[in-house]
């Protein structure tokens, strides 16, 4: 079955480490994005894709990372810098990015990080 | 990236009611997508919007863009306990910003 597969599905952080969130999918979709998400509220932009070995910033990058390097795969770095990372972090991808009926997204189920 | 707003931000209804979340924008949108989030799971698209004047139906789902393109609704008819979640719009762009979307809770 094609998908979006995200891990660890739980993690937990003590203060002042890195920690990398896997996102992995086999629909050969151009683009890929991550999103935060706090409790009660929406959807925030980490980090978007739209091809391999390139991506940008969306409006809360401080503190993250990420990398393009297989069409498959947007690993998101959590970095010591995050002052506040515990979220849930959804990450999600399209066919590409713009046009028409091109973007419509498929989630993967998420991945709850909690910083002790 | 394009945003928008939507209204109200949460709706409590009893079964049986209906309900209308708004999805408003300062500028003209190319297309517009919803998705619902079920508690504790993750958006799942519904539908996409792309004419002026468009109107949808998924079973008791009726989707509307505005003539201006400019705003776009989401009407429930006789709200289900299976219609708890937070409904979004999202501008369909290169970024695809999501708001912060419209809870909704059913009491049976």
């Amino acid at each position: 079955d094609g998908g979006i597969t995200q891990s660890p599905k739980y993690l937990f952080r003590k203060e002042g480490q890195n920690v990398t969130l896997s996102c992995e999918q086999n629909l050969n979709h151009d683009a890929m994005y991550w999103y935060r998400q706090d409790p009660g509220q929406g959807l925030r932009l980490i980090y978007y894709s739209q091809i391999v070995n390139d991506f940008q910033k969306g409006d809360i990058a401080e503190g993250y990372s990420v990398s393009r390097e297989k069409k498959e795969s947007f690993p998101l770095t959590v970095t010591s810098a995050q002052k506040n990372p515990t979220a849930f972090y959804l990450c999600a991808s399209s066919i590409r990015s713009g046009g028409s009926g091109a973007n419509v997204l498929t989630f993967g189920a998420g991945s709850r990080l909690t910083v002790l | 990236g394009q945003q928008v707003m939507q209204i109200p931000q949460y709706q409590h209804v009893q079964e049986g009611e209906d309900f209308t979340t708004y999805c408003n924008s300062s500028t003209t949108l190319s297309n517009i997508q919803w998705y619902k989030q079920r508690p504790g799971g993750h958006p799942v698209f519904l539908i996409q919007l792309v004419k002026s004047g468009e109107v949808k139906k998924q079973k008791r789902l009726t989707f509307q863009f505005g003539e201006a393109k400019k705003n776009s609704s989401l009407h429930i008819t006789a709200t289900q306990t299976t219609d708890v979640g937070t409904y979004f719009c999202v501008p369909s762009n290169n970024d695809m910003r999501f708001g912060a979307g419209t809870r909704l809770t059913v009491k049976p």
